[in-house]
């Protein structure tokens, strides 16, 4: 199976930082990569599909990017309803496969 | 629009099995795969296995050789998971999700998801 190594595993972040999440995949899957967002309580939110691109609705503070083995996630301007967990998803083989998440926490 | 509504919470012994429904509404329902994915409490997501709701052909993971089951009925629109020798490990919330494709075909995982289900198996 194909290992998706996240990091950070969490963070604290001000409102307005930049932050950036990456998953390592350890064998290459392309651009197969999605990343959601989940916040407690709640099933996952699709963000972003194909390494890097937004899914419908999804604002621009969000993008990806990435290929082969080295993805990340980054959040322009962190806002109060980004605090959440955010996960990579590969999807070039099964089984799928999910990163360990990260959660991103308020400093 | 896509709605995606599961069946409700279970309580179940070890040992006992498990059959959590989601029932799709507001798309052709055989056009799309569907995965399930699991969330143990506290954990992350975890990928079980995806079903195709045309022909009923499923692939999971290996690690639940055995005793995962995934069936679709298309009369009601409604794909099932089923879940066997239940351990107490096996508690989680358990989430349908389907999958899109964008203008250019690109497969687009978990666009759509249920409210998840809870199982807890304890004694």
């Amino acid at each position: 199976d194909i290992q998706m190594s996240q990091s950070p595993s969490s963070m604290s972040a001000s409102v307005g930082d930049r932050v950036t999440i990456t998953c390592r995949a350890s064998q290459g899957i392309r651009n197969y990569v999605a990343w959601f967002q989940q916040k407690p309580g709640k099933a996952p939110k699709s963000l972003i599909y194909a390494a890097s691109i937004l899914h419908s609705g999804v604002p621009s503070k969000f993008s990806g990017s990435g290929s082969g083995t080295d993805f990340t996630l980054t959040i322009s301007s962190l806002q109060p309803e980004d605090f959440a967990t955010y996960y990579c998803l590969q999807y070039n083989v099964y089984p799928h496969t999910f990163g360990g998440g990260t959660k991103v926490e308020i400093k | 629009q896509v709605q995606l509504v599961q069946s409700g919470a279970e309580v179940k012994k070890p040992g006992a099995s498990v059959k959590v429904s989601c029932k799709a509404s507001g798309y052709t329902f055989t056009t799309y795969y569907m995965h399930w994915v699991r969330q143990a409490p506290g954990q992350g997501l975890e990928w079980m296995g995806i079903i195709n709701p045309t022909g009923g052909s499923t692939t999971f993971a290996q690690r639940f050789q055995g005793r995962l089951t995934m069936t679709r009925d298309t009369s009601t629109s409604t794909v099932y998971m089923e879940l066997t020798s239940l351990r107490s490990e096996d508690t989680a919330v358990y989430y349908c999700a389907r999958v899109e494709f964008d203008g250019s075909g690109f497969p687009v995982p978990g666009a759509y998801w249920g409210q998840g289900s809870l199982v807890t198996v304890s004694s």
